[in-house]
Formats: structure tokens, C-alpha cells, sequence
């Protein structure tokens, strides 16, 4: 099955330090999402990528999707305490029927740790 | 904004007991989600519906049976609840259209299984 491999698995930075992590699959993907899970909360979508080399921003943060589809990147620029959390890559799962009916493969997800 | 609610935050029971999750979304959407979430293990799919009473097996089924009656609720059922099946339970829904890999989640349910 596919897989995603999200590094680095943890991080502990200083608040107003910039942050980057990167999560790279076996295949090709058409689309790349970035997470953001809160302790105790559900994920919550951050950024969606929908074409290689694009570059997104929401924020503080940027995602880019590689040219070789086969990984993505996400930044975090200035870091502050509430940007900790786990964030989390994720792409289209395998394709049955005609469609993936928006079946997702996640990452193992990176722990964000910022010192005030 | 997508809302999903979950219908408990926290819920504890014993084994063997039949339990209900119930998640519903408030934006029409086609797709709806079951993730069961483990240290170490991230987020493993349990079952998912492209439309009412349509369900497809994910990666962990075993134990777990989903309804889907009406387009905006999936409900995650565990028939004999086990203490291997204590875990944070979140659901999750996506459009049909073109942005259906945008999943949305719930808040969670956190089960104890004792």
C-alpha cells in the first residue's frame, strides 16, 4: 500500500524560530494536505495542494507541493507558543471504481514543541 | 465554516457492551469517515460511506460496523466492545465534488474500554 513518510517525527524549537518539515510518498501524488491537531481536538485542515511546484500560504505558514509529486513541504515562519501541536501530511489513497471517494493516507505526523 | 460534531468527547464502558459513535455534518457532504487514533500507530482507517447506505471497509474493520441512514450522520458501531478497542475515535467528512480529499474532522471521541 502507499506510504507517507513525515520527518522530522519531533521538534523543539524557540518561540519566534522557524520551522520545517517535509513528508515524502512511495507514489505520485495529486493532491497534498496539511493538519493540524491540537492535544485532545481533531485535526484541522491547514493548507490543500492541488498542482506540483505550487506554493500556498495561510498565515505564517507555506506549503508547497514538490515537482516530483512525490512530496511536500510545509513552513512556519516566526513561531509562536499556539502553533503547538502535531501536524500532519496527507494525500489521496488508492483508487477503486473510478475514484478514491476522498480516501486519505496520513503521515505519521511531526510533533511541534515551541519554547516560550 | 464545516461543522462536524461527535455526540460524546469522553465515553467510558465495559467490555462487551454495545457501543454507538455518532458523527454528524452539517455542509451535504457525500463522504463521511471513521479514524480510530493511537499513539504511535497516527490515524487508521475504519470505515468510510460515499453516500447513504453505502459503506466500504477501511484498513481496520474488524469489530466495528457504520450506518449510514441519512446523508449528514455515519455511526460507528461497536457490537462487543473489547479493551483493545479503547482509543480517540474521530470522524470525518469530505464533499463528492471536486474537493473531496478535503476531509474535515470532529472533535473526537475519547473511548475507555474497561
Amino acid at each position: 500500500g502507499q506510504q507517507l513518510n513525515q520527518s522530522p517525527q519531533s521538534m523543539f524549537i524557540q518561540e519566534g524560530e522557524d520551522v520545517s518539515m517535509n513528508c515524502t510518498s512511495s507514489s505520485i501524488f495529486n493532491t497534498w494536505l496539511w493538519y493540524k491537531q491540537d492535544p485532545g481536538e481533531g485535526p484541522v485542515l491547514l493548507i490543500a495542494l492541488y498542482k506540483a511546484g505550487e506554493l500556498t500560504s495561510n498565515g505564517r505558514l507555506t506549503a508547497q507541493f514538490g515537482i516530483t509529486r512525490k512530496d511536500s513541504f510545509l513552513n512556519i515562519s516566526a513561531s509562536i507558543p499556539s502553533d503547538v501541536g502535531i501536524y500532519f501530511c496527507a494525500g489521496p489513497g488508492l483508487i477503486f471504481g473510478g475514484t478514491s471517494y476522498g480516501k486519505l493516507t496520513f503521515g505519521q505526523g511531526t510533533i511541534l514543541t515551541v519554547h516560550p | 465554516d464545516v461543522k462536524v460534531t461527535q455526540s460524546s468527547r469522553y465515553l467510558v464502558k465495559r467490555t462487551g457492551e454495545k457501543v454507538f459513535l455518532e458523527c454528524v455534518q452539517d455542509m451535504d457532504h457525500e463522504n463521511m469517515f471513521w479514524y480510530r487514533q493511537d499513539p504511535g500507530l497516527g490515524l487508521r482507517l475504519i470505515y468510510f460511506s460515499y453516500d447513504v447506505k453505502m459503506k466500504e471497509k477501511g484498513d481496520i474493520p474488524e469489530g466495528y460496523s457504520v450506518s449510514r441512514e441519512k446523508k449528514e450522520r455515519f455511526s460507528l458501531i461497536l457490537e462487543s466492545a473489547s479493551t483493545n478497542q479503547t482509543s480517540m475515535y474521530l470522524c470525518a467528512s469530505s464533499p463528492g465534488w471536486e474537493r473531496y480529499n478535503e476531509q474535515f474532522f470532529g472533535p473526537g471521541t475519547r473511548l475507555t474500554v474497561l
